[in-house]
């Protein structure tokens, strides 16, 4: 069945450091490919999505991009802030559920010092 | 302002009392679907529904039950808690999507249940 792998955490940066979070996946087909940020007490925010193949995805400063050759979907920042720090995500859905059901990894928490 | 709400946000409670955790979408969205969050293992479907009285198992329904008589409403009921059920569990929603798209799914904020 699909699968997400990420990297493990937590991840601890200083403010303005590079950020990347590792993300591959297994789907049968083309799966899209999303982040999710979960900020603490709270519920899971969409971050940024990719549908297809090379496609970038982007948001607040985030990016991702799609590559079915390696299939991974990594995450990365030029400059984090305190305020980045949350859990991310790395899910994908898949057309066998109508791209409902979500699949996710088991969440990378980044933790940013000022 | 286009939500997901849940209550209650925490709950203790003991082995075998039936409670039920709400879930309800103002967005008019056909799909509804129900996940746990556990440590180590990220989020994992539990239940979702297409539409009214359209409801299917995700990977782990075991002890869980569902009903949507409503479009907006989506009740999660554990019949008989065990302790295996303490987790933060999340009740999310999407309009329905066809073809090649993906639409984003809204997450409701968590409900922290501890089973004794």
């Amino acid at each position: 069945g699909d699968s997400v792998t990420q990297m493990e955490g937590p991840v601890t940066l200083s403010e303005e450091a590079f950020l990347t979070i590792n993300c591959t996946y297994t789907a049968t087909g083309y799966p899209s490919l999303f982040w999710y940020v979960q900020y603490p007490g709270e519920g899971l925010q969409l971050l940024l999505k990719a549908t297809k193949a090379d496609d970038k995805g982007s948001n607040k400063g985030f990016e991702a991009t799609y590559r079915k050759e390696t299939t991974s979907f990594h995450l990365e920042k030029g400059s984090v802030q305190v305020s980045d720090s949350a859990v991310y995500f790395c899910a994908l859905s898949d057309r066998n559920t109508g791209f409902q059901k979500l699949v996710f990894g088991t969440g990378t928490r980044l933790l940013v010092s000022p | 302002e286009a939500q997901v709400t849940q209550n209650p946000r925490y709950l203790i409670t003991v082995t075998g009392k039936k409670l039920t955790v709400t879930c309800s979408q103002n967005m008019n969205h056909e799909y509804m679907s129900w996940y746990r969050q556990d440590p180590g293992l990220g989020l994992r479907q539990i239940y979702y529904s297409m539409n009214v009285e359209v409801t299917d198992k995700g990977d782990v329904p075991e002890g869980y039950k569902v009903s949507r008589k409503e479009k907006r409403n989506f009740p999660l009921i554990l019949e008989s808690p065990s302790p295996n059920q303490t987790s933060l569990y999340f009740c999310a929603s999407s309009s329905r999507v066809g073809g090649t798209n993906a639409n984003e799914q809204f997450f409701g904020p968590g409900t922290r249940l501890t089973v004794l």
